[in-house]
């Protein structure tokens, strides 16, 4: 069976400090890729996406890059993070050509 | 691109009433509409999706309908039980796109 895994938990970072948030799918192949902020009352807004290694689509200009260098890997990063920052960022996968989403168990980050 | 927009963002429902969550798109393209259901401190998960081709679709005691005309659809959750009590977000995206836009998400609580 297919599992997502997403680390870390929890993280509290300062402003202008640089983040990695990496998440790895397994059980499956060619996955689509997806990474998710959920901030109140935004609901889930779509920060990336990939659909294959080195395919990265921004979806909202920000702070905040992707990359996949691997097929089941997929990393957030930022060089220096800012307040605006802060929330719970969500990873996601889905198979090739279908909608159904599967979410990791997401990392709370806290921009001080 | 797409707008999805939800209401109510809270509603509150004695054990065994009906809820009732709709929502609204832009995008007339749209024809893949999921609803998921995140329970508190979990992760998202898809309950129940219809698509352009039907008018309404069942799940025990959840339904989902779908007015294309009017570019709505609504999620109906029947004889209510506390472990309802969740956040709902609703979402559309074009089939083929595999990119999902969500709604800001309604916090359901249901009282015993």
């Amino acid at each position: 069976s297919q599992t997502i895994h997403q680390w870390p938990a929890t993280l509290v970072q300062p402003v202008g400090s640089p983040l990695s948030l990496e998440c790895t799918v397994e059980g499956t192949s060619n996955p689509n890729l997806y990474w998710y902020r959920q901030a109140a009352g935004r609901g889930l807004q779509l920060l990336f996406y990939s659909v294959g290694i080195g395919q990265i689509s921004s979806e909202v200009p920000q702070n905040l890059s992707a990359s996949r260098p691997q097929d089941r890997q997929f990393i957030l990063s930022s060089k220096k993070l800012l307040l605006s920052d802060s929330g719970f960022y969500l990873c996601a996968w889905s198979h090739l050509g279908r909608e159904k989403l599967f979410f990791g168990s997401g990392t709370q980050l806290s921009v001080l | 691109g797409e707008n999805v927009e939800q209401h109510p963002s809270t509603l509150s429902v004695q054990e065994g009433d009906s809820a009732v969550i709709k929502c609204t798109y832009s995008d007339s393209a749209s024809n893949y509409f999921p609803w998921y259901k995140q329970e508190l401190g979990k992760r998202p998960q898809l309950i129940i999706d219809i698509r352009s081709n039907v008018g309404e679709k069942k799940d025990q005691r959840i339904a989902v309908t779908l007015n294309k005309t009017a570019k709505h659809f609504s999620l109906h959750i029947t004889e209510t039980q506390p472990e309802d009590s969740a956040v709902y977000f609703c979402a559309a995206s074009i089939e083929g796109f595999q990119k999902l836009v969500f709604g800001t998400g309604t916090r359901l609580l249901v009282s015993p």
